[in-house]
Protein backbone atom coordinates (compact mmCIF):
# COMPACT_ATOMS: atom_id res chain seq x y z
CA UNK A 1 0.00 0.00 0.00
CA UNK A 2 1.61 3.37 -0.90
CA UNK A 3 2.08 5.57 1.93
CA UNK A 4 3.37 9.17 1.80
CA UNK A 5 4.91 11.19 4.48
CA UNK A 6 5.79 14.93 4.53
CA UNK A 7 8.39 16.03 7.11
CA UNK A 8 8.66 18.14 8.64
CA UNK A 9 5.10 18.66 10.06
CA UNK A 10 5.69 22.24 10.96
CA UNK A 11 8.10 24.67 9.81
CA UNK A 12 8.66 28.22 11.28
CA UNK A 13 10.96 30.37 9.55
CA UNK A 14 11.35 34.50 9.00
CA UNK A 15 10.53 36.25 5.76
CA UNK A 16 13.16 36.09 3.29
CA UNK A 17 14.36 31.93 4.13
CA UNK A 18 14.77 30.15 1.40
CA UNK A 19 13.41 26.75 2.56
CA UNK A 20 12.46 23.33 1.68
CA UNK A 21 10.27 20.78 1.89
CA UNK A 22 10.00 17.38 2.05
CA UNK A 23 8.10 14.20 0.62
CA UNK A 24 8.56 10.43 0.53
CA UNK A 25 6.53 7.84 -0.88
CA UNK A 26 6.89 4.35 -0.78
CA UNK A 27 6.09 2.77 -3.73
CA UNK A 28 8.20 4.40 -6.91
CA UNK A 29 5.40 3.11 -9.46
CA UNK A 30 3.83 6.49 -9.98
CA UNK A 31 2.04 8.50 -12.48
CA UNK A 32 2.61 12.00 -11.28
CA UNK A 33 3.19 14.22 -8.09
CA UNK A 34 1.30 17.02 -7.32
CA UNK A 35 1.92 19.64 -4.57
CA UNK A 36 -0.89 21.69 -2.93
CA UNK A 37 -1.68 24.49 -0.74
CA UNK A 38 -4.05 24.68 1.46
CA UNK A 39 -4.89 28.00 4.01
CA UNK A 40 -7.08 27.33 7.08
CA UNK A 41 -10.41 26.99 6.66
CA UNK A 42 -10.31 26.87 2.45
CA UNK A 43 -9.86 24.21 -0.19
CA UNK A 44 -7.08 22.67 -1.90
CA UNK A 45 -4.87 24.83 -4.32
CA UNK A 46 -2.50 23.24 -6.74
CA UNK A 47 1.03 24.64 -7.27
CA UNK A 48 2.71 22.24 -9.23
CA UNK A 49 2.48 18.86 -11.24
CA UNK A 50 5.11 16.35 -11.76
CA UNK A 51 4.87 13.97 -14.45
CA UNK A 52 6.80 10.41 -13.62
CA UNK A 53 9.11 11.27 -16.57
CA UNK A 54 10.09 14.75 -15.40
CA UNK A 55 12.89 15.84 -12.68
CA UNK A 56 11.18 18.74 -11.75
CA UNK A 57 9.01 22.25 -12.35
CA UNK A 58 9.12 25.42 -11.63
CA UNK A 59 6.70 28.27 -11.29
CA UNK A 60 8.07 31.56 -9.61
CA UNK A 61 9.48 31.06 -6.81
CA UNK A 62 8.62 27.63 -6.74
CA UNK A 63 10.76 24.89 -7.26
CA UNK A 64 9.47 21.10 -7.05
CA UNK A 65 12.04 17.84 -7.62
CA UNK A 66 10.54 14.26 -8.19
CA UNK A 67 13.46 11.50 -7.71
CA UNK A 68 11.24 8.67 -8.49
CA UNK A 69 13.86 5.52 -8.30
CA UNK A 70 14.47 6.85 -4.33
CA UNK A 71 10.71 7.61 -3.71
CA UNK A 72 11.24 11.33 -2.36
CA UNK A 73 10.28 14.91 -3.98
CA UNK A 74 11.28 18.32 -2.43
CA UNK A 75 9.98 21.70 -2.58
CA UNK A 76 12.10 24.27 -2.61
CA UNK A 77 10.63 28.28 -1.43
CA UNK A 78 12.36 30.78 -2.23
CA UNK A 79 12.57 33.93 -0.53
CA UNK A 80 9.64 33.24 1.91
CA UNK A 81 7.05 35.94 2.66
CA UNK A 82 4.29 35.42 4.86
CA UNK A 83 1.89 35.08 2.45
CA UNK A 84 3.13 31.48 1.83
CA UNK A 85 1.98 30.77 5.58
CA UNK A 86 0.03 27.62 4.89
CA UNK A 87 -0.12 23.77 4.84
CA UNK A 88 1.53 22.07 2.08
CA UNK A 89 -0.05 19.28 1.05
CA UNK A 90 2.13 16.49 -1.32
CA UNK A 91 -0.11 13.99 -3.26
CA UNK A 92 1.07 10.70 -5.14
CA UNK A 93 -0.91 9.14 -8.34
CA UNK A 94 -0.76 5.76 -8.04
CA UNK A 95 -2.49 2.80 -10.46
CA UNK A 96 -4.23 0.82 -8.71
CA UNK A 97 -6.49 -2.02 -10.49
CA UNK A 98 -6.17 -0.12 -13.52
CA UNK A 99 -7.21 2.93 -12.00
CA UNK A 100 -5.07 6.24 -10.73
CA UNK A 101 -5.58 7.32 -7.30
CA UNK A 102 -4.00 10.18 -5.30
CA UNK A 103 -2.81 9.51 -1.69
CA UNK A 104 -1.59 12.61 0.19
CA UNK A 105 0.88 13.11 2.64
CA UNK A 106 -0.26 14.59 6.25
CA UNK A 107 1.35 17.89 5.06
CA UNK A 108 3.53 20.65 6.74
CA UNK A 109 2.45 23.57 8.25
CA UNK A 110 4.67 26.15 7.64
CA UNK A 111 4.67 29.72 9.06
CA UNK A 112 6.73 32.85 7.53
CA UNK A 113 6.99 35.26 10.15
CA UNK A 114 7.37 39.17 9.14
CA UNK B 1 -14.11 30.97 -13.30
CA UNK B 2 -13.78 27.09 -14.44
CA UNK B 3 -13.23 24.52 -11.71
CA UNK B 4 -14.98 22.43 -9.12
CA UNK B 5 -18.39 24.22 -7.21
CA UNK B 6 -19.59 22.27 -4.00
CA UNK B 7 -22.72 22.96 -2.22
CA UNK B 8 -23.81 23.52 0.61
CA UNK B 9 -20.53 25.10 2.71
CA UNK B 10 -21.69 24.39 6.21
CA UNK B 11 -23.83 22.34 7.10
CA UNK B 12 -25.03 20.96 10.52
CA UNK B 13 -26.89 17.30 11.18
CA UNK B 14 -28.76 15.49 13.36
CA UNK B 15 -27.64 12.07 14.17
CA UNK B 16 -30.01 10.54 11.79
CA UNK B 17 -30.54 12.78 9.31
CA UNK B 18 -29.93 12.25 5.43
CA UNK B 19 -28.45 14.42 3.00
CA UNK B 20 -26.65 14.88 0.38
CA UNK B 21 -23.60 17.07 -0.72
CA UNK B 22 -23.66 18.37 -4.45
CA UNK B 23 -20.33 18.77 -6.35
CA UNK B 24 -20.02 19.70 -10.22
CA UNK B 25 -17.40 20.83 -12.70
CA UNK B 26 -16.71 22.14 -15.91
CA UNK B 27 -13.44 21.82 -17.32
CA UNK B 28 -14.98 17.88 -19.12
CA UNK B 29 -13.17 16.10 -16.73
CA UNK B 30 -13.55 12.23 -17.03
CA UNK B 31 -12.89 11.58 -13.35
CA UNK B 32 -14.28 12.81 -10.35
CA UNK B 33 -13.65 11.93 -6.66
CA UNK B 34 -15.36 12.82 -3.16
CA UNK B 35 -12.53 12.65 0.05
CA UNK B 36 -13.33 13.53 3.63
CA UNK B 37 -10.45 15.94 5.78
CA UNK B 38 -9.65 14.90 8.98
CA UNK B 39 -7.09 16.33 11.89
CA UNK B 40 -4.33 13.87 12.00
CA UNK B 41 -5.36 11.54 9.17
CA UNK B 42 -4.52 13.74 6.13
CA UNK B 43 -7.54 13.65 3.22
CA UNK B 44 -9.22 9.97 2.37
CA UNK B 45 -10.60 8.86 -0.26
CA UNK B 46 -14.67 7.67 -0.04
CA UNK B 47 -15.64 6.95 -3.39
CA UNK B 48 -14.99 8.01 -7.13
CA UNK B 49 -16.19 7.67 -10.37
CA UNK B 50 -13.48 6.98 -13.12
CA UNK B 51 -16.14 7.93 -16.11
CA UNK B 52 -20.07 8.50 -16.15
CA UNK B 53 -22.06 6.08 -15.23
CA UNK B 54 -19.51 4.21 -13.43
CA UNK B 55 -18.46 4.87 -9.19
CA UNK B 56 -16.21 3.01 -6.74
CA UNK B 57 -15.78 2.78 -3.32
CA UNK B 58 -12.10 4.30 -1.91
CA UNK B 59 -10.67 4.13 1.09
CA UNK B 60 -13.56 4.72 3.49
CA UNK B 61 -17.01 3.91 1.88
CA UNK B 62 -19.04 3.09 4.38
CA UNK B 63 -22.09 5.05 5.44
CA UNK B 64 -21.81 6.75 2.16
CA UNK B 65 -23.62 6.66 -1.37
CA UNK B 66 -22.38 8.59 -4.82
CA UNK B 67 -24.02 9.41 -7.72
CA UNK B 68 -22.90 10.30 -11.22
CA UNK B 69 -25.95 12.48 -12.48
CA UNK B 70 -23.85 12.95 -15.48
CA UNK B 71 -20.41 14.11 -16.64
CA UNK B 72 -20.49 17.39 -14.83
CA UNK B 73 -22.02 16.05 -11.48
CA UNK B 74 -20.86 13.88 -8.86
CA UNK B 75 -23.22 13.85 -5.82
CA UNK B 76 -22.46 12.32 -2.18
CA UNK B 77 -25.24 11.08 0.08
CA UNK B 78 -25.50 10.75 3.66
CA UNK B 79 -28.21 8.41 4.43
CA UNK B 80 -27.72 8.53 8.63
CA UNK B 81 -25.80 10.36 9.61
CA UNK B 82 -23.58 9.83 11.71
CA UNK B 83 -21.24 12.11 14.73
CA UNK B 84 -18.27 9.97 13.18
CA UNK B 85 -19.09 11.81 9.78
CA UNK B 86 -18.14 14.89 11.17
CA UNK B 87 -15.67 16.19 8.52
CA UNK B 88 -14.73 18.66 5.60
CA UNK B 89 -15.59 16.58 2.68
CA UNK B 90 -13.71 17.72 -1.29
CA UNK B 91 -14.92 17.03 -4.08
CA UNK B 92 -12.43 16.72 -7.11
CA UNK B 93 -12.03 16.19 -10.49
CA UNK B 94 -8.86 15.08 -12.96
CA UNK B 95 -7.45 15.05 -16.16
CA UNK B 96 -4.02 14.77 -15.48
CA UNK B 97 -3.15 17.08 -12.33
CA UNK B 98 -6.69 17.06 -9.89
CA UNK B 99 -8.66 20.19 -9.23
CA UNK B 100 -10.31 20.23 -5.84
CA UNK B 101 -13.74 22.41 -4.78
CA UNK B 102 -13.51 24.71 -1.78
CA UNK B 103 -15.21 21.86 0.65
CA UNK B 104 -18.24 21.15 2.92
CA UNK B 105 -17.80 21.67 6.71
CA UNK B 106 -20.24 19.19 7.91
CA UNK B 107 -21.06 18.53 11.93
CA UNK B 108 -23.56 16.05 13.05
CA UNK B 109 -24.28 16.02 16.54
Amino acid sequence: KQEVTQIPAALSVPEGENLVLNCSFTDSAIYNLQWFRQDPGKGLTSLLLIQSSQREQTSGRLNASLDKSSGRSTLYIAASQPGDSATYLCAVREVDTGFQKLVFGTGTRLLVSP
Amino acid sequence: NAGVTQTPKFQVLKTGQSMTLQCAQDMNHNSMYWYRQDPGMGLRLIYYSASEGTTDKGEVPNGYNVSRLNKREFSLRLESAAPSQTSVYFCASSYSGYTFGSGTRLTVV
